[in-house]
């Protein structure tokens, strides 16, 4: 099993543009999420999934969108890009009904 | 929501001293608490979580204890070894989408 994965490693934005993370796992987590990590501000929640077609908010979602068409994927958007997002994200998935999350590598995003 | 707040911030010890880290939570609802280790440019690892029915916790040289009336829980780490350096999160949560995590503190085991 690969786990967690996560496209790309680094990305790099200018002010205004779109991107798509990747996030895709193989262990046929129901739940999935999104953290986004700053320094000395750990790690907070952006969105999650509880099931294909079910996503919500986290503690900070503005200018992020996500969806779920299947179990295995949770792709997270940058609908315009801010230097405020510059972060390393986190996709994590979840066994239904448990807690203990499962992290992906991690994406490194700069925005200028 | 749930704070969750992490000391001390960074922790340096000698190699086979022990490392102690703190957290405190403010929602008395929260009742899974997970550390995690995360290791330069890599992704967090889960390393040991305790439940509010439990107490004490431990596996191998880690340990973790919960004081639910004080709300506060803290890890313990014995005998450091130079490979147990990294940043270590401590987290709150009463179910998968509420988790809170404290800010982090890196240790450092010197040699």
């Amino acid at each position: 099993n690969a786990g967690v994965t996560q496209t790309p490693k680094f990305q790099v934005l200018k002010t205004g543009q779109s991107m798509t993370l990747q996030c895709a796992q193989d262990m046929n987590h129901e739940y999935m999420s999104w953290y986004r990590q700053d320094p000395g501000m750990g790690l907070r929640l952006i969105h999650y999934s509880v099931g294909a077609g079910i996503t919500d908010q986290g503690e900070v979602p503005n200018g992020y969108n996500v969806s779920r068409s299947t179990t295995e994927d949770f792709p997270l958007r940058l609908l315009s890009a801010a230097p405020s997002q510059t972060s390393v994200y986190f996709c994590a998935s979840t066994v239904r009904g448990t807690e203990t999350q499962y992290f992906g590598p991690g994406t490194r995003l700069l925005v200028l | 929501g749930e704070n969750v707040e992490q000391h001390p911030s960074t922790l340096s010890v000698q190699e086979g001293d022990s490392a102690v880290i703190k957290c405190t939570y403010s929602d008395s609802a929260s009742n899974y608490f997970p550390w995690y280790k995360q290791e330069l440019g890599k992704r967090p690892q889960l390393i040991i979580d305790i439940r509010s029915n439990v107490g004490e916790k431990k596996d191998q040289r880690i340990a973790v204890t919960l004081n639910k009336t004080a709300k506060h829980f803290s890890l313990h780490i014995t005998e450091t070894q130079p490979e147990d350096s990294a940043v270590y999160f401590c987290a709150a949560s009463d179910s998968f989408n509420d988790m809170r995590f404290g800010a982090g503190t890196r240790l450092t085991v010197k040699p």
